[in-house]
């Protein structure tokens, strides 16, 4: 089976650096995906990896190992907006998206 | 400004109705797709859509059904709506790759 694991919840702090893991088993394997989910709001996207390595844009950075399944969302100068689910999807050999179940993260002040 | 939008954004219905969730895009992607979202699960893909008059079932289909007879409109319809349906509702359009998505707002339907 597919399978996506994310940690339920996080919690940081205002200033902070924080690393949101993600790790995967999928029939194939043609890209990862992060997105943010607002409380009651629509997913938007952040980043995509299909190589291994790091992608930075602006304070997120993602990070993808594909000899180990796995993959990282950095979040560095954390602020009060960043309250969000993190949603993890991986794009399957039928380039199908299969996500996981997101991880919410609660920045405290 | 192109958009995705949903109507209706909130909806209660009893068991057995039929419903139709619309889903309407200004941004003229060929790629449309219905998800739903439920705690404790990923999105979970209901039909999806790479063009005019094509429809294909996604991995939580049962229940559902899609017609495309145009690129700006893929609304989703529930045959007979079950209380396993109560759930929030997304739908999303890609340009050509099916990865980077633009979502609607979503529709929170209850089935009583």
């Amino acid at each position: 089976g597919q399978n996506i694991d994310q940690p339920t919840e996080m919690t940081a702090t205002e200033g902070a650096i924080v690393q949101i893991n993600c790790t995967y088993q999928t029939s194939g394997f043609n890209g990862l995906f992060w997105y943010q989910q607002h409380a009651g709001e629509a997913p938007t996207f952040l980043s995509y990896n299909v190589l291994d390595g790091l992608e930075e844009k602006g304070r997120f950075s993602s990070f993808l190992s594909r000899s180990k399944g796995y993959s990282y969302l950095l979040l560095k100068e954390l602020q009060m907006k960043d309250s969000a689910s993190y949603l993890c999807a991986v794009r399957d050999s039928n380039y199908q998206l299969i996500w996981g179940a997101g991880t919410k993260l609660i920045i405290k002040p | 400004d192109a958009e995705i939008t949903q109507s209706p954004r909130h909806k209660i219905t009893e068991t057995g109705r039929q419903v139709t969730l619309a889903c309407h895009q200004t941004w003229n992607h060929n790629n449309m797709f219905w998800y739903r979202q439920d705690l404790g699960h990923g999105l979970r893909l209901i039909h999806y859509s790479y063009g005019v008059q094509d429809t294909n079932k996604g991995e939580v289909s049962d229940g559902y059904s899609v017609s495309r007879s145009n690129t700006e409109d893929l609304p989703l319809t529930l045959e007979s709506a079950a209380s396993s349906q109560t759930s929030v509702y997304f739908c999303a359009s890609s340009e050509r790759d099916p990865g980077e998505l633009f979502f609607g707002e979503g529709s929170r339907l209850t089935v009583l």
